[in-house]
């Protein structure tokens, strides 16, 4: 079974500063997907990033940086010069193949949420 | 632009109904997904599919039933709802089996069971 852990319930930073959210995820699967989601206060999830588990260069998108570490099974997710727009509840999810070759759902973290004050 | 869309924003029903909860796509996505959403529990998996027809269990399918008729709609049921089915639904739609593509999520439907 697949499990991930968001370990930081809600996090508090204020604006300009950087915030790095922690995941950590377990699975016995070789070929597997990470993704981040954000949900903001409207409630829908907007997708951010995926990356495979064969890929583990970091990547960098405007503000938001992720570091993939396989060795300590973590994604981590950092915003530099953190904005009020960056306040949501940040999701960590992982998906591995099935049988089939295809990809199931998603396995959640429980969720962080950042806040950002102005 | 990708559009999931679930029928109501919030519903209120009551112990023992039967409920419906719809959700449509408009990108000709193979996959489908239902979810459910609880503080300090993230989101769960409850049943997907992959085709027409076709179900698949997630992870708490237990008091649950889909239907998929048609390619763009995936309907979730609650045979009989209870207090603890209280909770906020999310819809998710991908490309297709075998694409790692993300999943698009809805704008949810927030169920109250009294």
């Amino acid at each position: 079974a697949q499990k991930v852990t968001q370990a930081q319930t809600e996090i508090s930073v204020v604006e300009k500063e950087d915030a790095t959210l922690d995941c950590v995820y377990e699975t016995r699967d070789t070929t597997y997907y990470l993704f981040w989601y954000k949900q903001p206060p409207s409630g829908e999830l907007v997708f951010l990033i995926r990356r495979n588990s064969f890929d583990e260069q970091n990547e960098i998108s405007g503000r938001y940086s992720w570091n993939f570490q396989k060795s300590t099974s973590s994604f981590n997710f950092t915003i530099t010069a953190s904005q009020v727009v960056d306040s949501a509840v940040y999701f960590c999810a992982l998906s591995v193949l099935n049988s089939g070759g295809g990809a199931d759902g998603l396995t959640f973290g429980k969720g962080t949420h950042l806040i950002i004050q102005p | 632009d990708v559009k999931v869309t679930q029928s109501s924003r919030y519903l209120v029903k009551r112990t023992g109904e039967k409920v419906f909860l719809e959700c449509v796509q408009d990108m000709d996505h193979e996959n489908m997904f239902w979810y459910r959403q609880d503080p300090g529990l993230g989101l769960r998996l409850i049943y997907f599919s992959y085709d027409v027809k076709m179900k698949e269990k997630g992870d708490i399918p237990e008091g649950y039933s889909v239907s998929r008729e048609k390619k763009e709609r995936f309907s979730l049921i609650l045979e009989s709802a209870s207090t603890n089915q209280t909770s906020m639904y999310l819809c998710a739609s991908s490309l297709g089996q075998g694409n790692w593509d993300e999943q698009f999520f809805g704008p949810g439907t927030r169920l109250t069971v009294l």
